[in-house]
């Protein structure tokens, strides 16, 4: 079984400062990892996305998330925050039958002027 | 442009009615899916399909139904079975392997009263 823990529901930063969503997976094999973002009334937009091929990830608008094997973690950053990154945030594991995808429950991030 | 389309944006139906929400995609792949999205929970898988004229429920398949007759097209029928139908509908496409990241199409809001 897999599962996908994000571990803040509601993360709150001023513009300017770094972000630190945070994301834990539990998985039987590696598994492939993503972020999402979806803004009000949206689809899901792909941030990143870990395949093994590099630990560290960059994605889209300054995000990046660093695959650590040991902690089964997948935190996403970002040095520092726009107000157009507020949005809700998913965690994503993929890697088991025909594609299908197991996803954490979201973080919320508010950036404040 | 290539993308997944979904109609309508906001769609609004009298309880005991059946509605089909639409999935179009041109970008050639295999594999789709429909998800619903509700405040606090996430997404829940509800069908998916690999090829043409095969598909499987996910985790909340009660109350819905799908057909893929053609690759670019996957539309759902939320039935009168659907206990609470008021949500907000996603669907994605992928290449359909394990690794393959989902593209999302921009949601239909369902409101059933």
């Amino acid at each position: 079984a897999q599962s996908v823990t994000q571990l803040d529901s509601h993360v709150s930063v001023s513009e300017g400062t770094p972000v630190l969503l945070r994301c834990n997976y539990s998985s039987s094999y590696s598994p492939s990892l993503f972020w999402y973002v979806q803004h009000p009334n949206k689809g899901l937009q792909l941030l990143l996305k870990y395949t093994s091929a590099a630990t560290l990830v960059k994605g889209i608008n300054g995000f990046e998330a660093e695959f650590k094997k040991s902690e089964t973690s997948f935190h996403l950053t970002k040095p520092s925050a726009h107000m157009s990154d507020a949005a809700e945030y998913f965690c994503v594991a993929g890697g088991t039958s025909y594609g299908k995808l197991t996803f954490g429950q979201g973080t919320i991030l508010t950036v404040h002027p | 442009d290539g993308g997944i389309t979904q109609s309508p944006k906001y769609l609004f139906r009298k309880e005991g009615q059946n509605v089909t929400l639409s999935c179009e995609q041109n970008l050639n792949h295999d594999a789709m899916y429909w998800y619903r999205q509700d405040p606090g929970q996430g997404l829940r898988l509800i069908y998916y399909s690999q090829i043409v004229n095969d598909f499987q429920k996910g985790d909340i398949a009660e109350g819905y139904s799908v057909s893929r007759e053609k690759k670019e097209s996957f539309p759902l029928t939320v039935t009168s079975a659907q206990k609470n139908p008021t949500a907000f509908y996603l669907c994605a496409s992928s290449m359909g392997l394990p690794s393959n990241e989902q593209y999302f199409g921009p949601g239909t809001r369902l409101t059933v009263t």
